[in-house]
């Protein structure tokens, strides 16, 4: 079965400082995963993807992700914060086998930017 | 990325009445959509897969007969909450599948059961 881990349930940076939200993933097949973000009272906004292609993903807004297999993660990352990054962020995997078609959510990151 | 819309953004009702949540395709046709809850600082839970034309696949633990699931067309699939309580309040969210696995969500629909 497939799942993911985010390592952080909070993770708290000053405007203009890096960003690290982190993720392991556990898949028996090779995985498409993915990084979304909510905002308060709001949808999920897709951040960016992986399936298979180039191993160091960029996104929206800035952010990029990078696959590593040998260590089974797949870290989020941003140079400089923004006040408007703060917000709740999942990592998921897609499903495969009998979790066939579904995404499984990481429990999420709570991004806090501070001035 | 689809476009997807939910209505209405949120509702109060009273206990056992039913609420009915419409999720819409707008640019997209989709055969399959998913339902969502969310519980306040948690994940995602899934509860059910809407295919168009066909009934819904429901989540171990979801009751089928409270949470109707219709997916009438390839734009639109509406969730009824019936007989609701106070424990149904919660923030559901629709989804609509993309092309590369990822999906597309809409921006919710928060109940309230008083």
């Amino acid at each position: 079965a497939q799942s993911v881990t985010q390592l952080d349930s909070h993770v708290s940076v000053s405007e203009g400082t890096p960003v690290l939200l982190r993720c392991n993933y556990s898949s028996s097949y090779s995985p498409s995963l993915f990084w979304y973000v909510q905002h308060p009272n709001k949808g999920l906004q897709l951040l960016l993807k992986y399936t298979s292609a180039a191993t160091l993903v960029k996104g929206i807004n800035g952010f990029e992700a990078e696959f590593k297999k040998s260590e089974t993660s797949f870290h989020l990352t941003k140079p400089s914060a923004h006040m408007s990054d703060a917000a709740e962020y999942f990592c998921v995997v897609s499903g495969r086998g009998t979790q066939g078609g579904k995404l499984i959510f990481g429990q999420g990151t709570e991004l806090s930017v501070k001035p | 990325g689809a476009v997807v819309s939910q209505h209405p953004s949120w509702v109060i009702c009273k206990s056992g009445t039913s609420v009915k949540i419409e999720c819409r395709s707008l640019d997209f046709q989709a055969t399959t959509m998913f339902w969502y809850r969310q519980f306040p600082k948690q994940s995602l839970m899934l509860m059910a897969t809407s295919n168009e034309g066909s009934k819904a696949t429901y989540e171990q633990g979801v009751e089928k007969d409270k949470f109707l699931i219709n997916h009438a067309s390839l734009t639109l699939s509406t969730l009824t909450v019936t007989s609701a309580h106070p424990e149904d309040s919660s923030f559901y969210i629709c989804s609509v599948g993309g092309s590369s696995y990822e999906q597309y969500f809409g921006p919710g629909t928060r109940l309230t059961v008083t």
